[in-house]
């Protein structure tokens, strides 16, 4: 089945403990990207990744780091949480924004992170 | 400041009837136009992509671009309470590696 995995799916942690979301996916897509969604603010992209190797920031990529070292793998780094980090996060892939209809997102099913 | 506009509702609309959900624009050279909807605490799911002038249709679903008046349109017909949810619309920016989301509009089918 194609899809997009993250893991955890909850985490509760403490201001400043590093940690990873990871996520995944099996479509072979070139385009990865993380977003945060808060209540009235919708979907905010942190950081995407257009292929290995090669990622850019986002609209809000203060205090997170991601890397691709494989095309399946993004995962999402917190160095040290705060507690405004608190959000539901989302990855999304997409097959290849350059080409016509490549740029389709598709979803992982979101982890919902609480910093205390 | 690329912009996508939504009315944040909420849309009500009685079982049965059509549901029109309505999204503008500010970029004119966007090419790329997306639907997505999303459940209380779910990721948003695609339902519908249109990237020329005019309806698409899928199902249920019609999809509706202007690109000369900078909106694009979903229409429900035949509205179920499952489609309750909020529909999020999305148009690609400066570059296709972004999509720029609007906010969504909350829609509401009352049985």
């Amino acid at each position: 089945e194609a899809q997009v995995t993250q893991n955890p799916r909850y985490l509760i942690t403490v201001t400043g403990k590093k940690l990873t979301v990871t996520c995944s996916q099996n479509m072979n897509h070139e385009y990865m990207s993380w977003y945060r969604q808060d209540p009235g603010l919708g979907l905010r992209q942190i950081y995407y990744s257009m292929n290995v190797e090669v990622t850019d920031k986002g609209d809000v990529p203060e205090g997170y780091k991601v890397s691709r070292k494989e095309k399946r793998n993004f995962p999402l780094i917190l160095e040290s949480p705060s507690p405004n980090q608190t959000s539901l996060y989302f990855c999304a892939s997409s097959l290849s924004p350059g080409l016509a209809g490549g740029n389709e997102q598709y979803f992982g099913p979101g982890t919902r992170l609480t910093v205390t | 400041q690329k912009e996508v506009e939504q009315n944040s509702g909420p849309l009500s609309v009685p079982e049965g009837a059509i549901a029109s959900l309505n999204c503008t624009y500010s970029d004119r050279g966007s090419q790329s136009f997306f639907w997505y909807r999303q459940y209380s605490g779910k990721s948003p799911e695609l339902i519908m992509s249109i990237y020329s002038n005019g309806d698409k249709e899928d199902g249920r679903f019609t999809a509706q671009l202007n690109k000369a008046s900078q909106y694009v349109s979903l229409l429900i017909r035949d509205s179920q309470p499952s489609d309750s949810a909020t529909y999020l619309c999305a148009v690609n920016g400066d570059s296709n590696y972004q999509l720029i989301w609007g906010a969504g509009t909350k829609l509401i089918i009352k049985p």
